[in-house]
């Protein structure tokens, strides 16, 4: 079983809707990350957190330290969200950083 | 644009040669990390150096070796290479406040290696 894994793996949604992804983890963590990657490659920080709850636009990203789980929402989704997403762990001890799969989404007009 | 810059942006080679891969990270930044990124194995942490210092190893093979220089740019020497070290090899940079892996990273455009 991977340390980090990351639902769904794909997801297809309509312009408007709210969309949701999940990224679970194994291990004792000091920060979560969420990641986007554009389908050129680049790779841009979304959000990094340790605890509570984030938001920036029509993102929203939350983690729960307890049951070891994050989600990342995406409100009013546009076509221009269409990329992968991608959960990161900073390992507890701050020497390791572990990525999911990744999600890839497309977002149809 | 993240402040992040790598050079080259594309590198094709042959097997059994060796490349380097350059990063110069966001200005202010100590920290310079490196990721490769292949088909097979998606993003795969390689080595955290710190004003100079290696601070973590991830799952680089001792084919690659990674130092960051007094003016805080970065290289990646990969040797002896190999058909499945073709993929997209990322830097990343952080500084406040602790430029500790924990903080948030800012990513370099890659360089997509091929190697023939």
């Amino acid at each position: 079983k991977n340390e980090v894994e990351q639902s769904p793996q794909n997801l297809t949604a309509q312009e408007g809707e709210f969309i949701t992804i999940n990224c679970s983890y194994s291990v004792g963590i000091s920060a979560l990350h969420w990641l986007q990657q554009h389908p050129g490659g680049g790779i841009v920080s979304l959000f990094m957190l340790s605890s509570g709850k984030k938001k920036h636009g029509r993102l929203i990203a939350t983690i729960n330290i307890q049951e070891k789980h994050s989600s990342l929402h995406i409100t009013a989704s546009h076509p221009r969200d269409s990329a992968v997403y991608i959960c990161a762990v900073s390992s507890a001890a701050g020497n390791k950083l572990t990525f999911g799969g990744g999600t890839r989404v497309l977002v149809k007009p | 644009d993240s402040g992040v810059t790598q050079t080259p942006k594309h590198l094709i080679t042959a097997t059994g040669q060796r490349v380097t891969l350059r990063c110069s990270p966001r200005s202010g930044d100590l920290s310079v990390y490196w990721y490769q990124q292949s088909l097979d194995q998606g993003l795969q942490f390689l080595i955290h150096y710190y004003n100079g210092e290696e601070r973590a190893k991830g799952n680089i093979l001792e084919r690659f070796s990674a130092q960051q220089f007094p003016d805080l740019h970065s290289e990646l020497n990969l040797s002896s290479l190999e058909l499945g070290d073709s993929a997209l090899y990322f830097c990343a940079s952080s500084g406040w406040p602790t430029g500790g892996i924990q903080e948030t990273q800012y990513f370099g455009p890659g360089t997509r290696l091929l190697v023939l």
